[in-house]
């Protein structure tokens, strides 16, 4: 069975700040894992993937997200914050055997005060 | 075209009614999704569908009918919904290769409202 948790319902951090929004998992094999951005009654929008490589992803919006596989984390983080990245943020994970199937974590409020 | 357009954005339907929800995609994706979204909470997959087939139905109830015309068209055929139903639904496609999962592209979502 796979899963994936998001600690934190809210996370609040100021213009210009770094941010963090937190991610573990639990999959059997290797994971592949997703961050998504959703707006205000939109649909969502695909961030970055991890699959194999380098632990750490680029993504859209000068957004990134570190694989930790021995803490099973995948962290998305961005240097410098904007309002404009406020929104609902979803982490995901599909395994190998998951026939298309993938698992979206309860999600992360982000908000940015200027 | 890197898109998936959903119709109609809004809809109000009685108990009784038949109505149906439509996704098109031009991307060339030989897998689609449905997805029910209820507000501040994550994505509840519906269905899948892969070469036109669908591959995985999440125990929906029947009045809830998916259908899968053509690789580019998606339809979701409502009837006799309740009140509970009322949701974001949610389309998505991807790539589809085997040994590999690949990120889903969203469409904007059709609002539905059950009286």
């Amino acid at each position: 069975a796979q899963s994936v948790a998001q600690p934190e319902d809210q996370v609040n951090v100021a213009e210009g700040n770094p941010l963090t929004v937190k991610c573990t998992y639990s999959v059997s094999g290797n994971p592949y894992l997703f961050w998504y951005v959703q707006y205000p009654n939109r649909g969502l929008q695909f961030l970055l993937k991890y699959i194999t490589g380098d632990n750490l992803v680029k993504g859209s919006y000068g957004f990134e997200a570190e694989f930790n596989k021995s803490q099973t984390s995948f962290h998305l983080k961005k240097p410098s914050a904007l309002v404009s990245d406020s929104a609902l943020y979803f982490c995901a994970v599909g395994g190998y055997s998951s026939a298309s199937k993938i698992i979206f974590g309860s999600g992360t409020r982000l908000s940015i005060r200027p | 075209d890197t898109e998936v357009t959903q119709t109609p954005k809004h809809l109000v339907m009685g108990m009784t009614n038949k109505k149906s929800l439509k996704c098109e995609q031009h991307m060339g994706h030989r897998a689609m999704y449905w997805y029910k979204q209820k507000a501040k909470k994550p994505p509840e997959l519906m269905f899948v569908y892969s070469y036109e087939k669908l591959s995985i139905n999440e125990s929906v109830p029947s009045r809830f009918s998916p259908e899968c015309p053509n690789s580019s068209l998606l339809n979701l055929h409502l009837h006799a919904l309740q009140p509970e139903d009322s949701a974001l639904y949610l389309c998505a496609s991807s790539q589809e290769r085997s040994g590999s999962l690949n990120e889903q592209f969203f469409g904007p979502g059709t609002r539905l409202t059950v009286l």
